[in-house]
């Protein structure tokens, strides 16, 4: 089955710096690639998500990116403030059913 | 609020007890996803229906589990026997007929 592993376990920025945020997965038939982030105590809030059909997404100061070669694809968020402070999970999801194998998560800290 | 909903969001019992929790995904949402999420961990998952239909069933779910959608719309997990080792967040998620997963608050579950 599926197995995704993450990187860092945790980061620590300064407001305004740049986090970046691998993952790597096995499966080469998985699709479909979220990222999730869970304030403490929160429920996981999808931000950003990509497919196997493209490289790169972007949505404000959040970005996604994808290399289905080398099975790994990454978080990255620009100008960093400190309510990102949070757990992010990435997820990789199989072609059948959809369920997400998630990885271990990493907590970014910005601090002020 | 038109998100996923979960009862009750907190639950203390007994070992031995059983317990039940319920989910209510988003309105027409046709899939509906159980995961369970232990302290540092990321989500894992347990089951899935599409509609009413249990099409799926992880490892991790025992005989001591288990869930129902009876008319497509809400479902149920239920946990007999509870154990000590089932103590957790229990995640329930929903999705249209595509592969972005909404998650609910969650059921924190202690078995003391």
């Amino acid at each position: 089955g599926e197995n995704v592993e993450q990187h860092p376990s945790t980061l620590s920025v300064q407001e305004g710096d740049s986090a970046v945020i691998k993952c790597t997965y096995s499966d080469s038939a998985s699709n479909y690639f979220p990222w999730y982030k869970q304030e403490l105590g929160k429920r996981p809030q999808l931000i950003i998500d990509i497919r196997s059909n493209v490289g790169e997404k972007k949505d404000q100061r959040i970005a996604v990116t994808l290399n289905k070669t080398a099975k790994h694809f990454s978080l990255h968020i620009t100008e960093t403030q400190p309510e990102d402070s949070a757990v992010y999970f990435c997820a990789a999801s199989d072609t059948g059913f959809q369920k997400l194998v998630f990885g271990t998560g990493t907590r970014l800290l910005v601090s002020p | 609020d038109t998100g996923v909903s979960q009862n009750p969001r907190h639950k203390i019992t007994k070992r031995g007890q059983n317990v039940t929790f319920r989910c209510d995904p988003i309105s027409e949402h046709n899939r509906l996803y159980w995961y369970r999420q232990t302290l540092g961990q990321g989500p894992e998952f347990l089951t899935y229906f599409q509609n009413e239909a249990q099409l799926e069933k992880s490892r991790l779910l025992s005989d001591r589990f288990s869930a129902e959608r009876p008319k497509g719309s809400f479902s149920t997990l239920e946990i007999q026997r509870t154990e000590q080792g089932d103590s957790a967040m229990y995640l329930c998620a929903s999705s249209p007929n595509s592969v972005e997963q909404y998650f609910g608050p969650g059921t924190r579950l202690t078995v003391t």
